[in-house]
């Protein structure tokens, strides 16, 4: 059966400092693979996505940046880090071949100080 | 701009009754919709796919869907205080790659 790693859980991290964040995801083969922010009492935006390694598509311009370095890892990073960073994140997976609804992760709850 | 929308709630029910969460969406293209159930401080999980035009049942849940009026809805019977969560309804881009989902709406199923 297919799992999704996401870590770490939670994160406090001063303004300016650098983010990486990690997810992968097991049992399965080239995933459509995701990264959402939810805002405290906001929706679910899509920051990024990626249908293949080393292919990124982006959303929402920002100073995150996301990198698929083998076929089932998503990273999501910062250089500095802004207040407005602040929030849950996910990663998320589907079957490439498929149109079923995403998995998501555990999360990661980023706070920002 | 792809939107999804749902009312905000909270929708407060008591024990036992039906809970009736609706949704709509701005994608005359989309062909596959999606409720995820998301508990406090917890990632959402997904509970009820739909694509086609009806009704889908599964368990105490039910899925509606209407694609003329662009409307997708949530029926959930016998509600529990354990059903008590955030409800986001998602719906397929029509390039298929990525999902729109609503803000949500936050059920209360109150003993």
């Amino acid at each position: 059966s297919q799992t999704i790693h996401q870590w770490p859980a939670t994160l406090v991290q001063p303004v300016g400092s650098p983010l990486s964040l990690e997810c992968t995801v097991e049992g399965t083969s080239n995933p459509n693979l995701y990264w959402y922010r939810q805002a405290a009492g906001r929706g679910l935006q899509l920051l990024f996505y990626s249908v293949g390694i080393g292919q990124i598509s982006s959303e929402v311009p920002q100073n995150l940046s996301a990198s698929r370095p083998q076929d089932r890892q998503f990273i999501l990073s910062s250089k500095k880090l802004l207040l407005s960073d602040s929030g849950f994140y996910l990663c998320a997976w589907r079957d490439s071949n498929r149109v079923y609804g995403y998995t998501f992760g555990s999360g990661t709850r980023l706070t920002v100080v | 701009q792809k939107e999804v929308e749902q009312n905000s709630g909270p929708l407060s029910v008591p024990e036992g009754a039906i809970a009736s969460l609706n949704c709509t969406y701005s994608d005359r293209g989309s062909q596959s919709f999606f409720w995820y159930r998301q508990y406090s401080g917890k990632s959402p999980e997904l509970i009820m796919s739909i694509y086609s035009n009806g009704d889908k049942e599964d368990g105490r849940f039910t899925a509606q869907l209407n694609k003329a009026s662009q409307y997708v809805s949530l029926l959930i019977r016998d509600s529990q205080p354990s059903d008590s969560a955030t409800y986001l309804c998602a719906v397929v881009n029509s390039g298929y790659s990525t999902l729109t989902f609503g803000k949500g709406t936050m059920l209360l199923v109150s003993p």
